[in-house]
């Protein structure tokens, strides 16, 4: 088993709808969860950040992390086409540390 | 906000040359990290280093080493490069707290390799 998994898409959605982005994973020690945005031909752009469990909101986008089914999320509300890119979620057990990313999911936002 | 540089985009290179790349953070963040980037593998880490003149090894270190002789700088190094080390390579740098405050890794833009 992958310590995390992650649907790589692709996920094609309207403008204006919600979206979510899912990742398991099996090490009960990650504690620091990320979310990454990654523009083609540039590098990952950090977008959220969560320590340990529970929700994170920055306007239109929420993290959640459930430890207790290894699961993390990210939700997009009114999805603009600007939103369309590959999405990585990244986690480690103590701070500092490397990360261990998903392969990432691609999104693309028709208008 | 967290800067941090990589010296090419592109570069294209023979089988067999030594190639160096760069990558230069300036906020003083002591861990720095070189992943490569490949369809369908994701990210996978090359090196790391938590100090100046300090290093670790990655999952993938085989046919490359790093410098780091000063904080803010720390270079990837292709021995001899091979075919299969064409890819997107990426540096990121991250700056040690305890729980909330830790600061997560910023990437740069990436360098794509080719090696011909």
């Amino acid at each position: 088993q992958k310590e995390v998994e992650q649907d790589p898409g692709p996920l094609s959605v309207p403008e204006g709808a919600i979206v979510s982005l899912n990742c398991t994973y099996s090490n009960s020690a990650f504690q620091y969860f990320m979310w990454y945005r990654q523009y083609s031909r540039k590098g990952p752009e950090l977008l959220m950040y969560t320590y340990s469990s529970g929700n994170k909101e920055d306007g239109r986008f929420t993290a959640q992390v459930d430890k207790s089914s290894k699961y993390i999320s990210l939700f997009i509300r009114d999805s603009q086409p600007s939103d369309s890119a590959t999405y990585l979620c990244a986690m480690s057990a103590k701070a500092g540390t490397a990360l261990i990313f998903g392969k990432g999911t691609t999104l693309s936002v028709s208008s | 906000d967290v800067k941090v540089t990589q010296s090419s985009r592109y570069l294209v290179k023979r089988t067999g040359e030594k190639v160096f790349l760069e990558c230069v953070q300036d906020m003083d963040h002591e861990n720095m990290f070189w992943y490569r980037q490949d369809p369908g593998l994701g990210l996978r880490l090359i090196y790391f280093s938590y100090d100046v003149k300090m290093k670790e090894k990655g999952d993938i270190p085989e046919g490359y080493s790093v410098s780091r002789e000063k904080k803010e700088r720390f270079s990837l190094i292709l021995e001899s490069a091979s075919t299969n080390q064409t890819s997107m390579y990426l540096c990121a740098s991250s700056q040690i707290r305890d729980g909330d405050s830790n600061q997560p890794q910023h990437f740069g833009d990436g360098t794509r390799l080719s090696i011909l």
